[in-house]
């Protein structure tokens, strides 16, 4: 399958506690998105990586949350103390430059 | 700042039974208009992109149209399998891409 995968799938934590996502892009794609997503809404930006550069992030991302892509491959997402607004899926998009992303199938997190 | 909205909020059609999804936006400067149809438990799966008025797309069933304001997605002769949530987004001069809430569609047999 060389489509966007993400790990872990589910994650259950307490509040306070630090957990950490992972995307693995297309190979291809240069580009990479974070997205959180709640029920019942639509994904909602959080920041973007062109290769490892971090060109972009949302107004709305706590100092808590933070991203990182190492050699422009695979992308991490740390949340820090983490609190029960923080549960949600969040996902991963990659493209290339036609900006058609390609969703991951995300990681849904619940804070306890 | 770039909004989008999207009608109705849930619909359910009869299988066979045409109709049309509604996206409006407001956005700055339009660099696309994206259709993603998600299913539940699952990322978003890309549809169609729109650049400009008057451009259309189409696969299978699904028709997308583009205007200065607003997009349509058009559902032609719907099957149960196209049940999901269909979610529209745009792109401005950066790379935020805002989406829409979705519309939930349910094709019943």
């Amino acid at each position: 399958d060389t489509g966007v995968s993400q790990n872990p799938r589910h994650k259950i934590t307490k509040r306070g506690q630090n957990v950490t996502f992972r995307c693995d892009p297309i190979s291809e794609h240069n580009r990479l998105y974070w997205y959180r997503q709640t029920l019942g809404q639509g994904p909602e930006f959080l920041t973007y990586f062109q290769n490892e550069a971090q060109l972009e992030k949302s107004r709305l991302l706590s100092d808590r949350f933070s991203a990182e892509r190492p050699k422009g491959s695979f992308s991490t997402l740390e949340i820090q103390r983490t609190e029960q607004g923080d549960s949600a899926m969040y996902l991963c998009a990659s493209s290339t430059e036609g900006y058609e992303q390609y969703f991951g199938p995300g990681t849904r997190l619940t804070v306890t | 700042e770039d909004q989008v909205t999207q009608s109705p909020e849930a619909l359910r059609l009869q299988e066979g039974e045409s109709s049309s999804l509604n996206c409006s936006y407001t956005v700055s400067g339009l660099r696309g208009l994206f259709w993603y149809r998600q299913d539940p438990g699952k990322g978003p799966e890309f549809l169609f992109t729109l650049y400009s008025a008057g451009e259309e797309k189409e696969k299978e069933r699904l028709k997308a149209t583009l205007t200065k304001k607003e997009s349509f997605l058009h559902i032609t002769a719907p099957k149960p399998e196209d049940s999901a949530t269909y979610l529209c987004a745009v792109r401005d001069y950066g790379q935020n891409f805002v989406f829409g809430p979705g519309t939930r569609l349910s094709v019943l047999p």
